[in-house]
């Protein structure tokens, strides 16, 4: 089986832009996690979708928002973005939204905010 | 809300030694307790998860041990080789959201 895509691997925006990035789940998972990775922060959790609909969410600002597709498939997008975004996000997918369901982590999107 | 501390934040160790690294978590609902290894520009990859039901596990020269009562679990890597050399993140989930939290890693470094 393929593991989880993401695309693109590397962005760089300038402040106030917005951008969209995009999760290709594991073939048959139907739950997509976002995380951004930061080497102050280090992982946190933005928000889950399952069955298109936002499940659970982190506690990060609104300009951070997702969305998911009939085929599982996630995007996220960050609108205005500031300095601080700059970061490695990850998504994961999982076969349900069970606690105990391993997450299994695509290589991640870098962003630069300039 | 849940709250998952690791130790030690660097670890180095020499070839063939074994590496022990601790993580605690605050909730006691907590039922998954998994662990990721990160590579220079790859994302998290799982090496070792264990349930709340279980105590020990192994897996090779990986081991995980979780003590419930205290609240805290353990990564044992035995033989260590060069190619261990990464991020060890470990995480729990449970409780009302479900979604993992993480320490803020260990880097660990094997010297030949």
């Amino acid at each position: 089986k393929a593991g989880v895509t993401q695309t693109p691997r590397y962005l760089i925006k300038t402040r106030g832009q917005q951008v969209t990035l995009s999760c290709s789940p594991i073939s048959g998972h139907r739950s997509v996690s976002w995380y951004q990775q930061t080497p102050g922060q280090g992982l946190q959790f933005l928000f889950e979708y399952f069955s298109e609909t936002q499940r659970n969410k982190g506690n990060f600002p609104g300009r951070f928002s997702g969305r998911q597709f009939s085929n599982s498939r996630s995007e996220m997008n960050v609108s205005t973005l500031e300095l601080g975004d700059s970061a490695l996000y990850l998504c994961a997918s999982s076969p349900q939204r069970e606690s105990t369901d391993t997450q299994y982590f695509g290589p991640g999107t870098r962003l630069t905010v300039l | 809300g849940e709250n998952v501390e690791q130790h030690p934040s660097t670890l180095s160790v020499q070839e063939g030694d074994s590496a022990v690294i601790k993580c605690t978590y605050s909730d006691s609902a907590s039922n998954y307790f998994p662990w990721y290894k990160q590579e220079l520009g790859k994302g998290p990859q799982l090496i070792i998860d264990i349930r709340s039901n279980v105590g020990e596990k192994k897996d090779q020269r990986i081991a995980v041990t979780l003590n419930k009562t205290a609240k805290h679990f353990s990564l044992h890597i035995t033989e260590t080789q060069p190619e261990d050399s990464a991020v060890y993140f470990c995480a729990a989930t449970g409780g009302s959201q479900g979604n993992l939290i993480f320490g803020k890693g260990t880097k660990l470094s094997v010297k030949p």
